[in-house]
């Protein structure tokens, strides 16, 4: 059975520091891992989708990586601001199976 | 190219009524999958329709059900309701391949059973 774990769960850092989040799960037969945020109270926003036969992508100052083999997943956040603060989650969508896994997320507060 | 539309936004309900939330897909997504989100909790899947057909559910009860109609939208039915499906729902939708393009979700529905 798939599981999928995010460390740390919560995390608070000064504005402009780089950052890393860390996604871990247990199978490695994915098809696809995709990173989204959650503000308070609100829906999902996807981030970044990484295939499975990809190593990493990139979005702004966002660049998630993905190494099937070891279980992992990193979400790397470049020069952190106040309005990154929110709960970042991440997915894995299993081989042979119709829906994604979650994490729990890591809840992140960026200090001004 | 518009969002996933989720309406209402809030809605407050007394023990043991119904309560209908709806979903509008992405215009060419054919899958609608249902979470709930508890205060303080993970999501835990609901359901999940494809082509106008309920394809699989989650471990919750029938008195959580819904349905899928032609243009693709959806909605979600909560009968007798308890306090303890006050929540977040989410809705997402796919291409049917959504292990490929991935989901994108709406801003959901807040249900307060009071």
């Amino acid at each position: 059975k798939q599981e999928v774990t995010q460390i740390p769960a919560a995390l608070s850092v000064p504005e402009g520091e780089n950052l890393v989040l860390n996604c871990s799960f247990t199978d490695s037969a994915i098809y696809n891992l995709q990173w989204f945020r959650q503000d308070p109270g609100k829906g999902l926003t996807s981030l970044l989708l990484i295939q499975s036969s990809q190593r990493e992508q990139t979005s702004g100052r966002l660049n998630a990586s993905l190494d099937k083999s070891s279980g992992r997943s990193t979400l790397y956040i470049a020069a952190s601001q106040p309005g990154d603060s929110a709960t970042y989650l991440c997915a894995v969508f299993p081989s042979g199976t119709y829906k994604y896994i979650f994490g729990t997320g890591t809840r992140l507060k960026v200090l001004a | 190219e518009a969002g996933v539309t989720q309406s209402p936004t809030h809605l407050i309900k007394t023990r043991g009524q119904q309560a209908t939330l709806r979903c509008s897909p992405i215009s060419g997504h054919t899958s609608v999958y249902w979470y709930q989100q508890a205060l303080g909790l993970g999501l835990q899947f609901l359901l999940w329709y494809d082509e106008g057909e309920e394809r699989n559910r989650g471990n919750f009860p029938p008195r959580f059900s819904g349905r899928q109609f032609p243009n693709y939208s959806s909605e979600l039915n909560v009968n007798a309701l308890e306090l303890e499906d006050s929540a977040l729902y989410l809705c997402a939708s796919s291409y049917r391949q959504a292990g490929v393009y991935g989901y994108t979700f709406g801003s959901g529905t807040r249900l307060t059973v009071v």
